[in-house]
């Protein structure tokens, strides 16, 4: 059975940085497509960022240059680095490749 | 980016067909956007239903079906049921970035 679960969401101020991670199993997460989507409060969804199975990685518009999508292959994990974080950042954070999704780890950013 | 369109809200009534569609600010939707739909109720992850404009999941009902239909992605919905009450979301992709609509909110009734 494939899953998804992140972990290292919590409360960070405004300009802060963190790291979210996501742990797989039942699948290989250097040999699928990964990305990470958002969901603020009472909101939609929304496409964060997304790497390739050769590496390349996308952002969204609203996050390139601050947010950093890697994976380390020994331990089969997603990250997301996020730095400069601001208030608009808080949301719940999904990692999915082509099918499932993980549960979301909650991300809030205020002072 | 580009701005991705749903219908905000749909009603169909039970054992009825019902169409929902994502439109591209860009022009029309092709298999290259490569067209994803989920679907999410309150409380709980989304789950994906349809990837690659109209491939289905091990756990995707048989009344789900995806497509392009007029310049735009659609998902069909035969047969309507009401746990399928829940929030469809559409995800396309355009040179890798991707962008989701807004959500259709479906109603059974």
């Amino acid at each position: 059975e494939v899953q998804l679960v992140e972990t290292g969401g919590g409360l960070i101020q405004p300009g802060g940085s963190l790291r979210v991670s996501c742990a797989a199993s039942g699948l290989i997460v250097n040999s699928d497509y990964m990305r990470w989507v958002r969901q603020a409060p009472g909101k939609g969804l929304e496409w964060v960022s997304g790497i390739h199975i050769d590496g390349s990685r996308n952002y969204a518009d609203s996050v390139k240059g601050r947010f950093t999508i890697s994976r380390d292959n020994s331990k089969n994990t997603l990250y997301l680095q996020m730095n400069s974080l601001r208030a608009e950042d808080t949301a719940i954070y999904y990692c999915t490749n082509r099918g499932v999704w993980g549960q979301g780890t909650l991300v809030t950013v205020s002072s | 980016q580009a701005v991705v369109t749903q219908e905000s809200s749909l009603t169909v009534s039970p054992g009825g067909t019902v169409t929902l569609t994502c439109g591209s600010s860009t022009g029309a939707v092709t298999s290259n956007h490569y067209p994803y739909w989920f679907q999410q109720k309150p409380g709980q992850a989304p789950r994906t239903l349809i990837y690659d404009t109209n491939n289905k999941h091990s756990w995707t009902p048989a009344r789900f079906s995806g497509s392009l239909l007029g310049g735009k992605a659609a998902l069909t919905l035969s047969g309507a049921q009401p746990e399928d009450e829940a929030e469809y979301y559409c995800l396309l992709y355009s040179r890798g970035v991707g962008a989701f609509g807004a959500g259709t909110r479906l109603t059974v009734l």
